[in-house]
């Protein structure tokens, strides 16, 4: 289908390694946020592209984590130096508009991330 | 700043038994409100919205959700639940600012027992 796709859906990796998580929007969306679901717990938010700029990171809990979006449609989340508490799954979502909070967003399936 | 309360952390019922699930918000400004879906090992789906309008809003799959802006609530309802709602429930607010980041509940773990 035409969904947000991201890969790898499972990611292992020992503590202090660097990982590269993607995320292929919907084709034509303009936002893409980035959230982050620790076990048995709600989403919440990393950051957010309008195109390729980078609008809003507040939600990165550290300078480790890198987010790109260069030609403004597939994203890269980075991780650096990995440790244990980043253990969790990464969900990317896209919507069609921007600057409205009322537009709804479609999520990809998320990358689970172990961190041993 | 905006957050968002689920009340119930699991909610066990029987198939064709009617069910709701509860959520809180708080809020300075006028939100939006979502309902979403999680089934294992996928993202979430979303059922319902609230933009405004009508405070009772139908989504897919039967359910549908009332916004009381006096008791700051969402709560989302179904009159009779089937064994493949067996899901995790998210509450969610758009977030303050013009980017529409969603602010999630703690999720609500919705139990089907045939």
């Amino acid at each position: 289908g035409a969904g947000v796709s991201q890969s790898p859906r499972y990611k292992v990796a020992k503590r202090g390694q660097d990982v590269a998580l993607r995320c292929d929007p919907i084709s034509g969306h303009v936002s893409l946020f980035w959230y982050q679901q620790a076990l048995g717990q709600g989403p919440e938010f990393l950051t957010y592209f309008q195109n390729e700029a980078q609008l809003d990171k507040s939600g990165l809990p550290s300078d480790r984590f890198f987010a790109e979006r260069p030609e403004g449609s597939v994203s890269t989340l980075k991780i650096q130096r990995t440790q244990q508490e980043d253990s969790a799954v990464y969900l990317c979502a896209s919507s069609q508009e921007t600057g409205l909070n009322n537009q709804p967003q479609h999520f990809g399936d998320g990358t689970r991330l172990s961190i041993l | 700043a905006q957050s968002v309360t689920q009340l119930d952390s699991q909610v066990p019922v029987f198939e064709e038994a009617p069910v709701e699930l509860r959520c809180n918000y708080s809020s300075s400004v006028s939100v939006y409100l979502f309902w979403y879906v999680q089934y294992p090992n996928q993202g979430l789906q979303l059922l319902l919205k609230y933009l405004s309008g009508s405070t009772l809003v139908k989504g897919i799959n039967g359910f549908e959700a009332e916004f009381n802006k006096s008791q700051t609530s969402f709560h989302l309802r179904k009159p009779s639940v089937h064994i493949s709602d067996t899901a995790e429930y998210f509450c969610a607010v758009s977030g303050s600012g013009n980017t529409g980041k969603l602010i999630f509940g703690q999720g609500t773990t919705l139990q089907v027992k045939p």
